[in-house]
């Protein structure tokens, strides 16, 4: 089973600034996919950006960046030039690549709080 | 539809009452996926839909609970017979397949009283 671990319950940034969140996880599968997601006081989940394990570069959304070190299981997400629209509760996740049945399932950290200050 | 829609948005029950939650996922999307979200927690897995096919129902936390999607498309989330530790956030969330990451509706909170 995985398992995803996200340190950090809350965290806060000043405006325009950079901030970054933690994730570490735990599988003994080689391939699979994480993922950031935001959400906020509407509690619709929204994709931030999205990582396959087989594929070194890190991905890259905009402002949105990921550090993926992938023989330490971690997948830290950097957020550069933090907007007051980026407060929201942020969750990292998992999921096995092979296709079909609940491989598809993702597995959730705990989440982290982040404020952004004007 | 344009996005996952799921009602209602808030539901008050009344502990040992039943409730059904609705989930209309995109249209033309295969998986349909429920969770549960636990005040400050991530997500937890409740139930897996391939069209019509409940392929997994592990997370399911107990027999009083029972989901289905009988043409493919729409889903409902049954709870019988509710308690207070029922009191959660429900997502669904549909996918055309892959690893492309769904698409989730607003949830509904369910509070028992």
């Amino acid at each position: 089973a995985q398992t995803v671990t996200q340190s950090q319950p809350e965290m806060s940034v000043q405006e325009a600034e950079t901030v970054t969140l933690s994730c570490t996880y735990d599988t003994s599968e080689n391939n699979y996919y994480l993922f950031w997601y935001k959400q906020p006081p509407s509690r619709q989940m929204i994709l931030v950006i999205r990582q396959e394990a087989y594929k070194q570069q890190n991905a890259t959304e905009n402002r949105f960046s990921v550090n993926f070190q992938k023989a330490a299981k971690s997948f830290s997400l950097k957020i550069s030039d933090s907007q007051l629209g980026d407060t929201a509760m942020y969750f990292c996740a998992f999921m096995n690549r092979y296709s079909g049945g609940s491989n598809y399932k993702l597995t959730f950290g705990k989440g982290t709080l982040l404020t952004v200050n004007p | 539809g344009a996005g996952v829609s799921q009602s209602p948005r808030y539901k008050v029950a009344k502990r040992g009452q039943d409730v059904a939650l609705r989930c209309d996922p995109i249209s033309g999307h295969v998986s349909l996926f429920w969770y549960q979200q636990a005040l400050g927690q991530g997500p937890e897995f409740l139930t897996y839909f391939q069209n019509e096919a409940q392929l997994d129902k592990s997370g399911l936390p107990s027999d009083r609970f029972f989901a289905e999607r009988p043409e493919g498309s729409v889903s409902t989330l049954k709870i019988q017979r509710t308690q207070q530790e029922d009191s959660a956030v429900y997502l669904c969330a549909s996918s055309s397949g892959g690893g492309e990451g769904y698409t989730f509706g607003s949830g509904t909170r369910l509070t028992v009283v």
